[in-house]
């Protein structure tokens, strides 16, 4: 079965301090994967997806077949980095899977 | 660029009755999608639109749920009857085509209480 898995519901750091937000995914094949972010009163938005490999707001994400594991990571955060975080799979044409997603805090 | 529009935002109502929602894509996004947020989960896809045929709507309660897309622009989605478990928030988005190459645009959503 098709499935992501966020084993965190809250994540809370200090600022400046390393984030790690946690994805695992379970599907038979090569799967896209994407993290998406939702700002407190905003859309749910896209952040990055693993095709692209590029680093958004300092956050990357790297694909780890072997795991089966897409975790998210920024060296420092900031404050502004406060918000839900959501990962999320698309198999061969098929539209998204989320995650339950992750809340970070993070506080000065 | 004007993003996703929904209406309404908030709507309360008692279960066993009806309720519509619409939602207007962004300017020739071919592709629609009307998801499901039950609070605490992540968004569920309930029915996706490739123009104004339907790609997936495996998950779509049919007994009560409802969607269409004439002319290929907006899209309404009905629940009739409602019941409490749908209470949630109902979030339409767009991509300019189908698969996952293509990013999907989130409109802000509707929050649908059913008491």
């Amino acid at each position: 079965a098709q499935r992501v898995t966020q084993p965190e519901k809250l994540l809370s750091v200090f600022k400046g301090a390393p984030v790690e937000l946690k994805c695992n995914y379970s599907y038979s094949g090569s799967p896209e994967l994407f993290w998406y972010v939702q700002y407190s009163r905003q859309r749910l938005q896209l952040l990055l997806r693993h095709i692209s490999r590029e680093s958004i707001k300092g956050f990357t994400a790297d694909l780890n077949k072997g795991e089966t594991s897409f975790h998210l990571k920024k060296p420092f955060a900031q404050e502004e980095d406060s918000a839900m975080y959501y990962c999320a799979l698309s198999g061969a044409g098929t539209a998204l899977i989320f995650g339950k997603g992750t809340t970070l805090s993070v506080s000065s | 660029e004007a993003g996703v529009a929904q209406s309404p935002r908030y709507k309360i109502i008692e279960k066993r009755q009806s309720v519509a929602f619409w939602c207007n894509p962004i300017s020739g996004h071919a592709t629609l999608y009307w998801y499901q947020q039950i609070l605490g989960q992540g968004p569920k896809l309930l029915i996706q639109f490739q123009n104004n045929g339907v790609v997936d709507d495996s998950q779509l309660p049919k007994d009560r749920f409802s969607a269409e897309r004439l002319k290929g622009v907006d899209s309404t989605l009905k629940i009739q009857p409602a019941k409490l478990e749908d209470s949630a928030v109902y979030l339409c988005a767009s991509s300019l085509a189908g698969g996952s190459m293509s990013e999907q645009f989130f409109g802000p959503g509707t929050r649908l209480t059913v008491l």
